[in-house]
């Protein structure tokens, strides 16, 4: 059974500095990998989908990177705002629904 | 992009009562659905997945009379909370998924269910 791993689990940053969100699964046999964005109390925006052939997605200020045999991928945040601040989710996918780690909230101080 | 939306919002409900929550793909169809369930500062919590004109899967815990799932068409499916209870109350979101397992799945807004 898929196990996720998020850390850190929270993190407050100042705003405008550069950060890196960790995901990790334990079943590396997967066809792709979402990250999204869920704000409080709302639901799920969807940032970035990563193929399992591909290494890396890149949206705006947002670049995702996948290590597919070492059951890893990473969130990378540049010039971090305010508005960043919500909790960041990684959901691994095999043929199965996704399955979410516990997320990361992040803090993003003006 | 395609976009999945729920009805109600938000609900309050009296102990003891059922509720139902909507789930439809707007501009696409779709032949699988889930239905996940989020407490607070937790998860998502995958609860059952459900294929247009069959039967709905639970995850192991999940107790199948009292989640009633029917996806009756490609861009509908429902979840009724059956004789509700306070443990119940949570934020309840569906997701949808055009074909392939492999598939991107998109998500609706959620539903904030209250039992009182």
């Amino acid at each position: 059974k898929q196990e996720v791993t998020q850390i850190p689990a929270a993190l407050s940053v100042p705003e405008g500095e550069n950060l890196v969100l960790n995901c990790s699964f334990t079943d590396s046999a997967i066809y792709n990998l979402q990250w999204f964005r869920q704000d409080p109390g709302k639901g799920l925006t969807s940032l970035l989908l990563i193929q399992s052939s591909q290494r890396e997605q890149t949206s705006g200020r947002l670049n995702a990177s996948l290590d597919k045999s070492s059951g890893r991928s990473t969130l990378y945040i540049a010039a971090s705002q305010p508005g960043d601040s919500a909790t960041y989710l990684c959901a691994p996918r095999r043929n199965t629904p996704l399955v979410f780690g516990k997320g990361t909230r992040l803090s993003v101080i003006a | 992009g395609a976009v999945v939306s729920q009805h109600p919002s938000w609900v309050i409900c009296k102990s003891g009562t059922s509720v139902k929550i909507e789930c439809r793909s707007l501009d696409f169809q779709a032949t699988t659905m889930f239905w996940y369930r989020q407490f607070p500062k937790q998860s998502l919590m995958l609860m059952a997945t459900s294929n247009e004109g069959s039967k709905a899967t639970y995850e192991q815990g999940v107790e199948k009379d009292k989640f009633l799932i029917n996806h009756a068409s490609l861009t509908l499916s429902t979840l009724t909370v059956t004789s509700a209870h306070p443990e119940d109350s949570s934020f309840y979101i569906c997701s949808a998924s055009i074909g392939a397992s492999s598939g991107e799945q998109y998500f609706g807004p959620g539903t904030r269910l209250t039992v009182t």
